[in-house]
């Protein structure tokens, strides 16, 4: 168990519609990351939020797009849906950016549908 | 780019006995972090184990331990004593320590069955 939990847990969505999905980070902690793992593969990076400005981004369309509020929790929105954005969205919290040791504490994941 | 393999898409292994999990990396990086993390079927990524690159020291915990080659850029898990709660994927992942923030680059995962 690791104090990071994330809503809604199952979501289905059809082609062409946005979804906000939404993480509460560990407590204490300051960043949060957001990945994106489909099918049968790891996680892939879509970004990194740092003190509510976004200071990281993987190779995701700019219809990724996210937001950190003042208490460090996230969301994670996504326009225009398509089909290959069906996958399991994890978050992940950690104390700080930068290049210490702070390991990425996950949450259960969103499990996304898009029909 | 940092990139993670791991080569074994399945591992079996029989309930108390050892079984060692394959990753390499490619990075041109001399110093980083690299971890195991297991992911049951409730998805929850755990983590369960971690190296930093500038300790030549392998990391352990309890029945995890690893192998790490810094110059084959090989980072193996052994799990010893194994048991049927270890049955899950697991991946390995990549961390920079310059930039790049908390990001994780992961493998494609190990799905290990543990078989009584």
């Amino acid at each position: 168990e690791t104090g990071v939990t994330q809503s809604p847990t199952h979501l289905i969505k059809t082609r062409g519609q946005q979804v906000t999905l939404r993480c509460s980070s560990q407590s204490g902690h300051n960043t949060v990351s957001w990945y994106q793992q489909a099918l049968g593969q790891g996680p892939q990076f879509i970004f990194q939020y740092y003190r509510e400005e976004e200071n990281g981004r993987g190779n995701f369309p700019p219809r990724f797009s996210g937001l950190q509020f003042p208490n460090y929790s996230s969301e994670l929105n996504v326009n225009a849906l398509e089909l290959d954005d069906s996958a399991l969205y994890l978050c992940a919290s950690s104390l700080v950016a930068g290049t210490g040791g702070e390991r990425p504490y996950f949450g259960p994941g969103t499990r996304l549908l898009v029909l | 780019a940092q990139t993670v393999t791991q080569s074994q898409p399945e591992m079996s292994v029989q309930e108390a006995e050892t079984v060692t999990l394959s990753c390499t990396y490619d990075t041109s990086e001399s110093d980083y972090y690299l971890f195991w993390y297991k992911q049951p079927p409730s998805r929850q990524m755990i983590l369960v184990i971690r190296q930093e690159a500038y300790k030549q020291q392998n990391a352990t915990e309890n029945r995890f331990s690893v192998n790490f080659q810094k110059a084959a850029k090989s980072f193996s898990l052994k799990i010893s004593d194994s048991q049927l709660g270890d049955a899950a994927m697991y991946f390995c992942a990549y961390r920079s320590v310059t930039g790049g923030g908390n990001k994780l680059t992961f493998g494609t995962g190990t799905q290990l069955k543990v078989e009584l």
